[in-house]
């Protein structure tokens, strides 16, 4: 099964609106984390947010937010006002474990969403 | 500016060649790591290396072969490749010591990546 599933392969939306970017996820561990990367053509994986599984508040940085639903375990990327600069693929990905297991840099990747803003 | 520098940033090698890659951070990270992409694919995990010391081989096969030389420096050595093996190779590092919740979110820093085509 996958641990990690993101179910919209291609996305568009206009310059300036809002767009969320699904992931669900898939752990029996109690302790995990949960990160977003934004790859751009260039190949790049540019880190833009985290959420740990113990943190109680959604994650932001910016225009990305993080809305986090433990029980339905998902964490689903907002990026609020669009910009042109945005389109790139998104992967989500999550650590099984706690920062310092065996575990620490072993990211299980979902397939990604290619996003995409139109002018 | 990515604070992990990967060069080359792009190489073609026969499959008879020899051919290495390099990573370098200077962000004091004691975990490196490499994983190979494929293109519109997320990333697979390949090695991990915790304090300069291989932890983490995913059954890749022995025509890669990771070097570790010290805590700043990640080589990929590359022999008899085979024309599948074409793919982007991204290099990351990150802190693995265990440190109070929120502090360390073990966030990958990834390098640009170099992309390997095996004619």
């Amino acid at each position: 099964a996958q641990k990690i599933t993101q179910t919209q392969p291609g996305m568009f939306v206009q310059e300036k609106e809002a767009v969320t970017l699904d992931c669900t996820y898939d752990t029996s561990d109690p302790s995990y984390g949960l990160f977003w990367y934004k790859q751009p053509s260039s190949g790049e994986m540019i880190f833009l947010i985290y959420q740990g599984s113990y943190d109680q508040q959604n994650a932001t940085e910016g225009r990305y937010s993080l809305n986090f639903q433990k029980a339905r375990k998902s964490a689903n990327l907002v990026i609020s006002a669009s910009q042109l600069g945005d389109s790139a693929m998104y992967f989500c990905a999550m650590r099984e474990g706690r920062v310092g297991s065996s575990n620490t840099g072993k990211l299980i990747f979902g397939q990604g969403t290619t996003l995409q803003v139109k002018p | 500016d990515t604070e992990v520098t990967q060069t080359p940033k792009h190489l073609v090698m026969g499959m008879t060649n020899k051919k290495s890659l390099k990573c370098e951070q200077h962000m004091g990270h004691r975990a490196m790591y490499w994983y190979k992409q494929k293109a519109k694919k997320p990333p697979e995990l390949m090695f991990v290396y915790s304090y300069e010391k291989l932890s983490i081989n995913e059954s890749v096969p022995s025509r890669f072969s990771p070097e570790c030389p010290n805590s700043s420096l990640l080589n990929l050595h590359l022999h008899a490749l085979q024309p599948e093996d074409s793919a982007l190779y991204l290099c990351a590092s990150s802190q693995i010591q265990l440190v109070q919740r929120g502090a360390n979110t073990g966030e990958l820093f990834f390098g640009e990546g170099s992309r390997l085509t095996v004619l």
